[in-house]
């Protein structure tokens, strides 16, 4: 993705905690956007965050640090439907830029 | 309320070729934006239309081009298709096209070019 940054792939066991980063150009950023891909499916919506600090969703959660360009997505008590691809999005303008996804492999 | 959908699912076409995708968005969402998605590329903004003008653009050739009709329905054509063309094709529309409003994607056109 342009100029957005997250792990290509992760590995985790079942039960666990992971956390997927991601850093994006702070120039023109309005919001961050977490989204799920199951492979063949479409992406949906996980997390909006605008403001710095931690939004959490049951077992989701996202963290947005503006001054650093930097967000995160942490998943808890992980389940074998937690494999996926995350996609990283930022907003600027309407227009949404991606980041290229992290394939996400939860193992028993 | 029915999600976005697109159609083909599914489409083979040659070299030289050129393709039109379709999509209906979520009803009363008035954005729609068209994604080309690829294995090494990741999700590559095309273009977003609201209330039938191009509003935003993506870096792609002029090759790739797009419409909205007055009921939100859009289209998307790629004309002179090449083989680097081949990827999932996904729309996504939202209510205003605002900032802070998440994308509801369809199922994607799987688009192959031999």
């Amino acid at each position: 993705g342009q100029n957005i940054d997250q792990p290509t792939e992760m590995t985790a066991t079942e039960g666990a905690i992971v956390q997927i980063n991601c850093t994006y150009q702070t120039s023109g950023f309005n919001g961050l956007f977490w989204y799920q891909q199951h492979a063949g499916e479409a992406p949906t919506f996980l997390s909006y965050n605008v403001l710095d600090g931690l939004e959490e969703k049951g077992r989701f959660s996202s963290f947005l640090s503006r001054s650093k360009g930097y967000s995160y997505l942490l998943l808890k008590e992980l389940q074998m439907k937690d494999s996926a691809s995350y996609l990283c999005a930022r907003t600027n303008a309407g227009k949404s830029t991606f980041g290229d996804g992290t394939t996400l492999t939860v193992k028993p | 309320k029915a999600g976005v959908t697109q159609t083909p699912r599914y489409l083979i076409k040659t070299r030289g070729q050129q393709v039109t995708l379709s999509c209906s968005p979520i009803s009363g969402h008035r954005s729609v934006s068209w994604y080309q998605q690829t294995p090494g590329q990741g999700l590559q903004f095309l273009f977003e239309y609201f209330s039938e003008t191009q509003r935003n653009k993506g870096n792609f050739p002029g090759r790739f081009s797009g419409r909205q009709f007055s009921n939100s329905r859009s289209e998307m054509n790629v004309s002179t298709l090449e083989l680097g063309d081949s990827a999932l094709y996904l729309c996504a529309s939202s209510l205003g096209g605002q900032v802070n409003e998440k994308l509801f994607f369809g199922s994607g056109t799987q688009l192959s070019v031999l």
